[in-house]
């Protein structure tokens, strides 16, 4: 079983719509949550990030950590063509300030006119 | 000013043949990671360097893989003897110690294909 899951879907919504990307985890020692954007053949780029629990918003971004349950979301309100891209979750574990990042698989997502 | 490099951009070799990719980071980065995404696949880390601690290889698949650093500029990332499911894109990042998460920057990526 990977340490982090995630539906690589595709997603096709409209444009305006709400978009829902969700991962679930199992190492309890990740405190650090990020949601990175990559287009394509293009590097990552971040987006978000989280410490520990709770919510997060920037725009027409959301982003929710419930450690509890081991799951992490980024909501995408009036979704626009621009948003079209792959959406990773990574996560990484606290201590050192440098460390590696576990990334989900990646979740294609393509909002259409 | 200038963000994470990478050469090639695009590398086509054949089945046993060795290949070398190259980072340039941001300067200024201290650490320096690779990581490797396969086709429809997130990111696998593979190596990270910080300053002049020992490398952290603990994602490298097996000793076909290597890397090296020289001081806090470039890296190189070597695979010896290649074979087919090395092809990937392979992805450098740096990252310093500027705000709370000592955010990774990634370049482009190496695209690999082993044929």
């Amino acid at each position: 079983q990977k340490e982090v899951e995630q539906d690589p879907g595709p997603l096709s919504v409209p444009e305006g719509a709400i978009v829902s990307l969700n991962c679930t985890y199992s190492n309890s020692a990740f405190q650090y949550f990020m949601w990175y954007r990559q287009y394509s053949r293009k590097g990552p780029e971040l987006l978000m990030y989280t410490y520990s629990s709770g919510n997060k918003e920037d725009g027409r971004f959301t982003a929710q950590v419930d450690k509890s349950s081991k799951y992490i979301s980024l909501f995408i309100r009036d979704s626009q063509p621009s948003d079209s891209a792959t959406y990773l979750c990574a996560m990484r574990t606290g201590g050192t300030s440098y460390g590696k990042l576990t990334f989900g698989q990646g979740t294609i997502l393509t909002v259409h006119p | 000013g200038a963000g994470v490099s990478q050469s090639p951009s695009n590398k086509v070799t054949e089945k046993g043949k060795d290949v070398e990719l190259r980072c340039d980071p941001i300067s200024g980065h201290t650490a320096l990671y690779w990581y490797r995404q396969r086709l429809g696949q997130g990111l696998e880390f593979l190596i990270y360097f910080q300053g002049n601690s020992a490398p952290d290889k603990s994602g490298l698949p097996s000793d076909r893989f290597s890397a090296e650093r020289t001081g806090e500029s470039v890296s190189t990332l070597t695979i010896q003897r290649t074979q087919q499911e090395d092809s990937a894109v392979y992805l450098c990042a740096s990252s310093s110690r500027a705000g709370a998460l000592y955010e990774q920057f990634f370049g482009p990526g190496t695209r690999l294909t082993v044929l």
